[in-house]
């Protein structure tokens, strides 16, 4: 199993300029969190998922998009990026159910600049 | 609404050292409280857990941890600190094991010679 894989690593982008971060997972987990992570701010949820076709918003939702077509993928779509949005996004994975342990299962992040 | 704080923004400990790590968290019922690690560049990984039963819990590495409800807490401790464990540190809270967690803003840890 690859896990949690996250894509690009690496991305900068202009002001105003739109993209998607791509995340898949190949455990068959249902829930899915995109989280971006700040110096010194912890981590902060922006979206989840707890299963395909079902998506909410978390603790900072604004500039952000997302979907779940497949329990496979859940990209993070940003439409206008902005300086602020500068920073490490990452995903991750939980299965429901009785297989669930509590752990969260990161992707390696996606550093993000926006100039 | 929970919330976690983590006191120390940054700790230096000499190599062989014991450990510390605080952990506050705010959450009405019992909550389920992680320790995550971060290496530079990676992603977080599980160092240990805590959802009901003993209150002290073993991780991974040595790593334990207490659950104190009635301050609370629940802190990291590591008996002997090696160099490998210069990282960021979070401790997180969630309502179930499958729930949204909410993280706190970690302690950057490093390790003296």
């Amino acid at each position: 199993n690859a896990g949690v894989t996250q894509t690009p690593k690496f991305r900068i982008l202009k002001i105003g300029q739109s993209m998607t971060l791509q995340c898949t997972q190949d455990m068959n987990h249902n829930y899915m969190y995109w989280y971006r992570q700040d110096p010194g701010m912890g981590l902060k949820l922006i979206y989840y998922s707890v299963g395909a076709g079902i998506t909410d918003k978390g603790e900072v939702p604004n500039g952000y998009n997302v979907s779940r077509s497949t329990t496979e993928d859940f990209p993070l779509r940003l439409e206008l990026a902005a300086p602020s949005q500068t920073s490490v996004y990452f995903c991750a994975s939980i299965p429901s159910g009785g297989t669930n342990t509590g752990e969260l299962f990161f992707g390696e992040g996606s550093r993000l600049t926006v100039l | 609404a929970q919330s976690v704080t983590q006191p120390d923004i940054h700790i230096t400990v000499s190599e062989g050292a014991s450990l510390e790590l605080r952990c506050n968290y705010s959450y009405g019922a019992t909550p389920y409280l992680f320790w995550y690690v971060q290496s530079p560049g990676q992603g977080l990984q599980l160092l240990l857990k805590y959802f009901s039963g003993d209150t002290l819990v073993q991780g991974i590495k040595g790593f334990e941890a207490e659950f104190k409800r009635s301050q609370s807490s629940f802190n990291l401790r590591k008996p002997s600190v090696h160099w490998s464990d210069a990282a960021e540190y979070f401790c997180a809270v969630g309502e179930t094991s499958g729930s949204r967690l909410t993280f706190g803003e970690g302690t950057q840890l490093t390790v003296n010679p």
